[in-house]
């Protein structure tokens, strides 16, 4: 079964600072993409940062990077230097080969920057 | 261009009654696909529209839950009867291309909240 995991359902953090949030998943394939969605208190989903997994290097985007591990199984999100409007629920995805379009989600990590 | 629009956005309904959300994709879209996420637990996939075909339904969880895109534009999904467990927030995503390389994800619209009481 191809599953994802966020071990932190709520998280914190002052305004300026960094935040990591912690993604794990599972899938016996090796073609596959990864995505850190966000959703803010009553507003659309939106794609924050994707990955290839057939890339080494880290994706980086303004103030969001990750660190992917392959091996591990791993792909975290970093948020640097935190604005308020960075608040919402954040969820990590991912796409195999064989799965078509259809996204497997974890079950979201709840980040609130306070000021 | 306008976004993915979902509502209502919110509905309470009585277990046993009917509910219809509707989703407008962005224009042009050929994919559209339901979601939904079920008392703060992981959204999971219901069914996937190639225009007006049900490329994939394997997600719906029973055959309470009808889903149509007549024409290929709007859609809707008819949860009849409702019951107490259908309570979560229904998304709805649509694409311009099939992403089968994930190249750039979905675009969402902010979903349907539904209770059910």
């Amino acid at each position: 079964a191809q599953t994802v995991t966020q071990s932190q359902p709520e998280m914190s953090v002052q305004e300026a600072e960094t935040v990591t949030l912690s993604c794990t998943y599972d899938t016996s394939e090796s073609n596959y993409y990864l995505f850190w969605y966000k959703q803010p208190p009553s507003r659309q989903m939106i794609l924050v940062i994707r990955q290839e997994a057939y890339k080494q290097q880290n994706a980086t985007e303004n103030r969001f990077s990750v660190n992917f591990q392959k091996a591990a199984k791993s792909f975290s999100l970093k948020i640097s230097d935190s604005q308020l409007g960075d608040t919402a629920m954040y969820f990590c995805a991912f796409m195999t080969g064989t799965s078509g379009s259809r996204l497997t989600f974890g079950e979201g990590t709840q980040l609130t920057v306070n000021p | 261009e306008a976004g993915v629009t979902q509502f209502p956005s919110h509905s309470v309904i009585e277990k046993g009654q009917t509910v219809t959300l509707r989703c407008d994709p962005i224009s042009g879209h050929d994919n559209l696909y339901w979601y939904r996420r079920v008392m703060g637990k992981e959204i999971k996939f219901l069914l996937h529209f190639v225009k007006e075909s049900k490329q994939d339904e394997s997600g719906m969880p029973n055959n309470r839950f009808l889903a149509e895109r007549t024409g290929g534009t709007y859609s809707t999904l008819k949860v009849q009867p409702a019951e107490l467990e259908d309570s979560g927030v229904y998304f709805c995503a649509s694409s311009s291309f099939l992403v089968q390389q994930g190249t750039y994800g979905y675009t969402f619209g902010s979903g349907t909240r539904l209770t059910v009481v």
